[in-house]
C-alpha cells in the first residue's frame, strides 16, 4: 500500500493562493490521488480527484507531477471558511471486493485574517 | 445530494458490551465504509463491503465485524467494547468506478466513548 505524508498543519493569510503537498514515494501504477476536506464536527467531504498532471474544478487545483510520488492540492484566494483539515488519500478500486487505499493524516489549514 | 446518515452522532457505552453503529444511505451506491478517525492517526478502514452480504477487512478490522442485509444500510459491531475502541466512527459510502476511485461520500460520524 502506499503510504502518505502530508504537514501537520499550516497558515495562511486571507486572499493568498495555498499549496499543500502530499508525498507518496510508493504509489502503485493505477492508484489515484482524492483529496478531501473536513470541518469540525462533520464527515470529510470530496475536493478534486486526479491521476496524473493537472486536474482543476471551481474550489481547487490538483497537481501531479510525472513520476508522481507526491501531489499538490492548491487552493487559490483562500478565505476564513477555507480553514479546515485537508486530507490526501491514494488508493484504487480494481474490482468486487478489491480495495486498496490509504488516507494521509490530515493537514490543518488555518486561515488568518 | 448524496445522504449518508448514521444513527448517532453522540454514543457511551461501558466496557464488555455489544454495540451496533448504523449508517444508511439514499443514492443506491453499492460501497459501503467504516473508518475510524483518532488524532494524529488520520482516517483508518475498518470493514467495506461492495455489495449486499458481501464484506472485505480494512487495516484495523479485529474486534469489529459489520452487517449488510440491505443495500442501503451498513451496520458495525463492536462484539465486545473496549475502552481502546473510543473513537470518532465515519461511515461513507460510493459507486463502484471501477479502475478509478469514486469519490466517498461520508456521514458526519459518531463520537463513540466506552467507560
Amino acid at each position: 500500500l502506499a503510504k502518505t505524508t502530508q504537514p501537520i498543519s499550516m497558515d495562511s493569510y486571507e486572499g493568498q493562493e495555498v499549496n499543500i503537498t502530499c508525498s507518496h514515494n510508493n504509489i502503485a501504477t493505477n492508484d489515484y490521488i482524492t483529496w478531501y476536506q473536513q470541518f469540525p464536527s462533520q464527515g470529510p467531504r470530496f475536493i478534486i480527484q486526479g491521476y496524473k498532471t493537472k486536474v482543476t474544478n471551481e474550489v481547487a487545483s490538483l497537481f501531479i507531477p510525472a513520476d508522481r510520488k507526491s501531489s499538490t492540492l492548491s487552493l487559490p484566494r483562500v478565505s476564513l471558511s477555507d480553514t479546515a483539515v485537508y486530507y490526501c488519500l491514494v488508493g484504487l478500486y480494481s474490482g468486487a471486493g478489491s480495495y486498496q487505499l490509504t488516507f494521509g493524516k490530515g493537514t490543518k489549514l488555518s486561515v488568518i485574517p | 445530494d448524496v445522504k449518508v446518515t448514521q444513527s448517532s452522532r453522540y454514543l457511551v457505552k461501558r466496557t464488555g458490551e455489544k454495540v451496533f453503529l448504523e449508517c444508511v444511505q439514499d443514492m443506491d451506491h453499492e460501497n459501503m465504509f467504516w473508518y475510524r478517525q483518532d488524532p494524529g492517526l488520520g482516517l483508518r478502514l475498518i470493514y467495506f463491503s461492495y455489495d449486499v452480504k458481501m464484506k472485505e477487512k480494512g487495516d484495523i478490522p479485529e474486534g469489529y465485524s459489520v452487517s449488510r442485509e440491505k443495500k442501503e444500510r451498513f451496520s458495525l459491531i463492536l462484539e465486545s467494547a473496549s475502552t481502546n475502541q473510543t473513537s470518532m466512527y465515519l461511515c461513507a459510502s460510493s459507486s463502484p468506478g471501477q479502475g478509478g476511485f469514486q469519490p466517498q461520500h461520508f456521514g458526519d460520524g459518531t463520537r463513540l466513548s466506552i467507560l
